[in-house]
């Protein structure tokens, strides 16, 4: 089975704070994504990556950035962390080959205070 | 502007109801499709593809109608563990990006 970790359920950091959140999958897949999902608004891609050191932005990429120096770890940083940042934060990768489906991380749910 | 469109619902049925949801995509180049469920407070997984010819998986149905760009969910025999949001999501063939509604909530009562 394909296993996506992150590094954290559950996080509390302050307003300002530089925030890292963690993604490693073990499955090889090329793609990697992180979303949030808010209550209404569903999942809203924020960054993907489709190979090591490429990344691209996706619908919502203001006040993010994202790393990913190996094939297996995609990390979402937050530059400045925000009120407006607390959220459920989801991690998602997907091999290469079309017609995949998309397997998810567990979530971290961030909160900024 | 959203790609996918589902009825947020929620769907309140009774155990043992049969239940169905619709999903629209607006991009006619989507070549992959799935549905997802999500439990309060967790990840979504992965319920089942959604192949052009309908599939089933015991008392789920997946159908996709490419000519009005609609995919199905049926739920047969509907039981209290069903109760979730379920995630419709489509894939264009020239990018492997995938892009989800909204969600449909179901609510199974006894």
């Amino acid at each position: 089975d394909v296993k996506v970790t992150q590094s954290s359920r559950y996080l509390v950091k302050r307003t300002g704070e530089k925030v890292f959140l963690e993604c490693v999958q073990d499955m090889d897949h090329e793609n990697m994504f992180w979303y949030r999902q808010d209550p209404g608004l569903g999942l809203r891609l924020i960054y993907f990556s489709y190979d090591v050191k490429m990344k691209e932005k996706g619908d919502i990429p203001e006040g993010y950035s994202v790393s990913r120096e190996k094939k297996e770890r995609f990390s979402l940083i937050l530059e400045s962390a925000s009120t407006n940042q607390t959220s459920m934060y989801l991690c998602a990768s997907l091999p290469g080959t079309g017609g995949a489906a998309a397997f998810f991380g567990q979530g971290t749910r961030l909160t900024v205070v | 502007r959203k790609e996918v469109e589902q009825d947020p619902g929620p769907f309140n049925v009774p155990e043992g109801a049969t239940v169905a949801f619709n999903c629209t995509y607006s991009n006619s180049a989507s070549q992959s499709f799935f549905w997802y469920r999500q439990d309060c407070r967790k990840e979504p997984k992965l319920l089942m593809s959604v192949y052009s010819s309908g599939n089933e998986d015991g008392r789920f149905t997946a159908q996709l109608n490419r000519a009005s760009q609609y995919i199905s969910l049926l739920i047969r025999d509907s039981k209290l563990s069903d109760s979730a949001t379920y995630l419709c999501v489509a894939s264009s063939g020239g990018s492997y990006i995938p892009t989800f509604g909204r969600g449909t909530s179901l609510i199974v009562h006894p």
